[in-house]
């Protein structure tokens, strides 16, 4: 499977601050990257995918993709407690490759 | 739309017996599912790709005997892990691809937690 790195944190942040995760990859030739949120013991949710280089948003959640430099981060702005979770960063080319997620809690 | 349900969601079972697993699309048909195992502090690890109608792909490291993966419809893929050990207990997820739909999107199920005393 594809590298994918993640620090796994945990990262606090105070409610109302701006949470940032970061991502790097390993294939060069991968297209297409993920940010999912897992709450302990359930599955995990989409919370956006971006293809292209540059900023995407989606509400309170900011995705930004460099492809020469391999990296996709993610910011959360305006962090609300319901916001803690662990963080995967997947990278798909047919098959998902997960890093290991960050951790994030937001203190009340 | 695009709901995946996992059947059981909790499964304890003593050492050597076999456990299935349902993965079903509810409302969509998925010519591929994914398997995928957790173990706790780790991220999802993608064990197997099953395609309808056809053999399973394993990962490298995961042994096809053991772990029997059949996609016999457009809704249901099964897992069964045979002879299970305590090493087995893990958090294992499905994830599906409507037919027809981009290779991009995954839909999850909600996983099953296998314990194995």
């Amino acid at each position: 499977q594809k590298e994918v790195e993640q620090n796994s944190g945990p990262l606090s942040v105070p409610e109302g601050a701006i949470a940032s995760l970061n991502c790097t990859y390993s294939d060069r030739g991968s297209q297409s990257f993920f940010w999912y949120r897992q709450y302990s013991g359930k599955s995990p949710e989409l919370i956006m995918f971006i293809y292209s280089n540059g900023d995407k948003e989606d509400g309170r959640f900011t995705a930004q993709l460099n492809k020469a430099s391999q990296y996709v981060s993610l910011l959360i702005r305006d962090s609300q407690p319901s916001d803690s979770a662990t963080y995967l960063c997947a990278v798909n080319d047919y098959k998902l490759s997960f890093g290991a997620g960050t951790t994030v809690t937001v203190r009340a | 739309g695009a709901v995946v349900s996992q059947h059981p969601s909790r499964v304890i079972c003593k050492s050597g017996t076999s456990v299935k697993i349902e993965c079903r699309s509810l409302d969509f048909q998925a010519t591929t599912m994914f398997w995928y195992r957790q173990f706790p502090k780790q991220s999802l690890m993608l064990m197997a790709t099953s395609n309808e109608g056809s053999k399973a792909t394993y990962e490298q490291g995961v042994e096809k005997d053991k772990f029997l993966i059949n996609h016999a419809s457009l809704t249901l893929s099964t897992l069964t892990v045979t002879s299970a050990h305590p090493e087995d207990s893990s958090f294992y997820i499905c994830s599906a691809i409507p037919a027809g739909g981009q290779r991009t999107e995954q839909f999850f199920g909600p996983g099953t937690r296998l314990t194995v005393l």
